[in-house]
């Protein structure tokens, strides 16, 4: 079946710019995470969704960052104003529920100039 | 607070050769543990994983054992081969305390094998 898919995959923004990743997570999965991977570094928590809800929003690092899953399912990454430290790639993975496996999208590489 | 501390790459070897990659924690509690790997261009894959003390976690392979009295969770791998190359991520999770499972990763480490 399908597995997490992310777009774009690649992103180049000027700075102050706004961008808006968006992930599709495999269908019937609960809960979804987004992570920020710098380079050379693990990825680090960013938000939670539990269908619609947003649990956990202790990772994102400025309020430049927002995130939402409306209806349970897809969710859109947005970054207002960007900044060159928010140059990343973006990591969505989505689980069946909480403490369940975590199934990673390709990511999206967003670099900004 | 919680984190994963895992040796620096890269590290290469040849074909056959044994592998070790060596991973401790800080945790508060009783976390799960996890290697994923994520081979060049393509996303990041669970490898094996343990969620209790002394649990051996196993898959293609590589072997990693909990254990709590050295909070360590060291990858190991037998005879390695040219298509392990990539690179390999610790990881832990919480299992209590309001988290909902976010993974807390390591730096990752880079293997090279070469033919």
């Amino acid at each position: 079946g399908a597995g997490v898919s992310q777009s774009p995959r690649y992103k180049v923004a000027k700075r102050g710019q706004d961008v808006a990743l968006r992930c599709d997570p495999i269908s019937g999965h609960v809960s979804l995470f987004w992570y920020q991977q710098a380079l050379g570094q693990g990825p680090e928590f960013l938000t939670y969704f539990q269908n619609e809800a947003q649990l956990d929003k202790s990772g994102l690092p400025s309020d430049r960052f927002f995130a939402e899953r409306p209806e349970g399912s897809v969710s859109t990454l947005k970054i207002q104003r960007t900044q060159q430290e928010d140059s990343a790639v973006y990591l969505c993975a989505s689980s069946l529920g909480d403490f369940r496996e975590q199934y990673f999208g390709p990511g999206t590489r967003l670099t900004v100039t | 607070g919680n984190s994963v501390t895992q040796m620096e790459g890269p590290v290469t070897l040849s074909e056959e050769a044994f592998l070790t990659i060596n991973c401790t924690y800080t945790a508060t509690g009783y976390p799960s543990l996890f290697w994923y790997v994520q081979y060049p261009g393509e996303g990041l894959q669970l490898l094996l994983k343990a969620t209790k003390a002394d649990d051996k976690g196993s898959n293609k392979g590589f072997e990693a054992t909990y254990r709590k009295e050295t909070t360590s969770f060291h990858l190991e791998k037998g005879s390695v081969q040219v298509s392990d190359s990539a690179v390999y991520f610790c990881a832990l999770t919480q299992t209590y305390g309001g988290s909902q499972g976010n993974l807390i990763f390591g730096k990752g480490t880079k293997l090279s094998v070469k033919p």
